[in-house]
């Protein structure tokens, strides 16, 4: 069964740095998210993309934040200077249809500021 | 008050009881969507309920939508130890623009005792 892939599982990085978490969506998907959630909280949407440009984002998604669809199967969240409050675990997902249908998930990548 | 709210907030039962979920949402809705959860992983989809249906079964799961009420249940029977997780309403609302956001309630913590 097809399903949602993100590398890296973990990432510890220092504040400032600049990361990037990868995912592959479902390949004949075309639209993606990407979802946090902090430690103990809700699930909390990011970003929205479709065609290859952002259709919504989030209060959270500032200046920092970026997504990228490089190549025909990667789908990368990067954040330019990483925070202290930017822990928390990063999910991808993908639906076929907007509206219409399910969301898949990833496993996820938990990202760890120190 | 937020969109997607689940009740109780956890529930400990034997194996092969029953176990029901309530999530409650604020605003009209397209879509409600249940996901479990296990404990520090991804997001599993489990049923997808469209906004002018009242029911539907998969499995052990069976999951109501009550659009007068703005509420939604999730029933799993006979339970199983591996039924253990965090399980989450999620709803996307109209109308269906190109990437329907999902927003997510806190959701309910599911021990099954053997």
């Amino acid at each position: 069964e097809p399903e949602v892939t993100q590398t890296p599982s973990h990432q510890v990085t220092q504040m400032g740095q600049e990361v990037i978490l990868r995912c592959v969506p479902i390949s004949n998907h075309l639209y993606f998210y990407w979802y946090r959630q902090i430690l103990g909280q809700k699930v909390e949407f990011l970003v929205s993309f479709y065609n290859n440009e952002i259709s919504e984002k989030s209060e959270i998604f500032d200046d920092q934040f970026s997504v990228e669809r490089p190549d025909g199967s990667n789908f990368t969240l990067k954040i330019r200077s990483t925070k202290l409050e930017d822990s928390a675990m990063y999910f991808c997902a993908s639906s076929e249809f907007p509206g219409v249908g399910e969301q898949y998930f990833g496993p996820g990548t938990r990202l760890t500021v120190t | 008050s937020q969109q997607g709210e689940e009740d109780p907030q956890a529930l400990s039962i034997q194996e092969g009881e029953n176990a029901t979920m309530n999530c409650s949402y604020k605003t009209s809705i397209n879509n409600l969507q249940w996901y479990r959860q296990n404990s520090g992983r991804g997001l599993v989809h489990l049923i997808l309920i469209r906004s002018n249906e009242r029911e539907k079964h998969s499995g052990r799961l069976r999951v109501t939508l009550d659009t007068s009420k703005k509420s939604s249940s999730l029933l799993i029977t006979a339970s199983r130890a591996a039924d253990t997780a965090s399980y989450f309403c999620a709803t996307d609302a109209f109308p269906g623009a190109a990437g329907n956001k999902l927003t997510f309630g806190g959701g309910t913590r599911v021990l099954v005792k053997p």
